[in-house]
């Protein structure tokens, strides 16, 4: 079974611009949670979708936001781009009413110049 | 708000020798508690969590209350043990987790 599948692998912006990160969650998942994992910071909670519907979200700023699919996959857009976005952005999904166990992608790493 | 320290960021242990990993949470209710674990080269995943009270790869970890601590621990550490773990916290209706900074574990040979 394919697990949970992130793209792109990498990607380079500057100052300013915008990123989109794209998360198709494992087949059965309707929760889909979004982490940051800045270099020394650990794991800081970003956003949760469930059933297409925002359902809680991490102390980030508004430029942070996301969306859920009617297929259950995600997207996640930062806007006006800081360098300290510069980390790796982990997408992880689980059963409804989470969370249970979250079952990891491998992760987009957005590098800001 | 809920937190999670794991107060040790390093943590190198020879292989034979147990090992404890420390996690100590605030919250005031009734959390539900995680251990995940980040192998080198693959993908942070679910080593156990304190409700299914089962040992996993010869891991356990107990919820104490009291202490408001969730260590794990092995009695004889392995080398394929040396990973990246993450404790992790539930707390109902709030429905998000959240992680401690992470313990490193090497074990030696």
């Amino acid at each position: 079974e394919a697990g949970v599948t992130q793209s792109p692998t990498h990607l380079i912006k500057t100052r300013g611009q915008q990123a989109t990160l794209r998360c198709s969650p494992i087949s059965g998942h309707t929760s889909v949670y979004w982490y940051q994992q800045a270099l020394g910071l650990g794991l800081q909670f970003l956003l949760w979708y469930d059933e297409g519907e925002e359902r809680n979200r991490g102390n980030f700023p508004p430029r942070f936001s996301g969306r859920q699919f009617p297929n259950y996959s995600s997207e996640l857009n930062v806007n006006a781009l800081e360098l300290e976005d510069s980390a790796l952005y982990l997408c992880a999904s689980s059963f409804p009413r989470g969370p249970g166990e979250l079952f990891f992608g491998e992760g987009s790493r957005l590098t800001v110049l | 708000a809920q937190r999670v320290t794991q107060p040790e960021k390093l943590l190198s242990v020879f292989k034979g020798a147990p090992v404890e990993l420390k996690c100590n949470y605030s919250y005031s209710g009734s959390p539900e508690l995680f251990w995940y674990v980040q192998y080198s080269r693959q993908r942070l995943q679910l080593l156990l969590r304190h409700i299914s009270r089962e040992s996993i790869k010869g891991f356990t970890a107990d919820l104490n209350k009291g202490e408001t601590s969730f260590h794990l621990k092995k009695p004889f550490a392995q080398e394929e043990d040396s990973a990246m773990y993450y404790c992790a916290l539930s707390t109902h209706g709030d429905y998000k987790l959240s992680f401690g900074a992470g313990t490193t574990v090497t074990v030696r040979a």
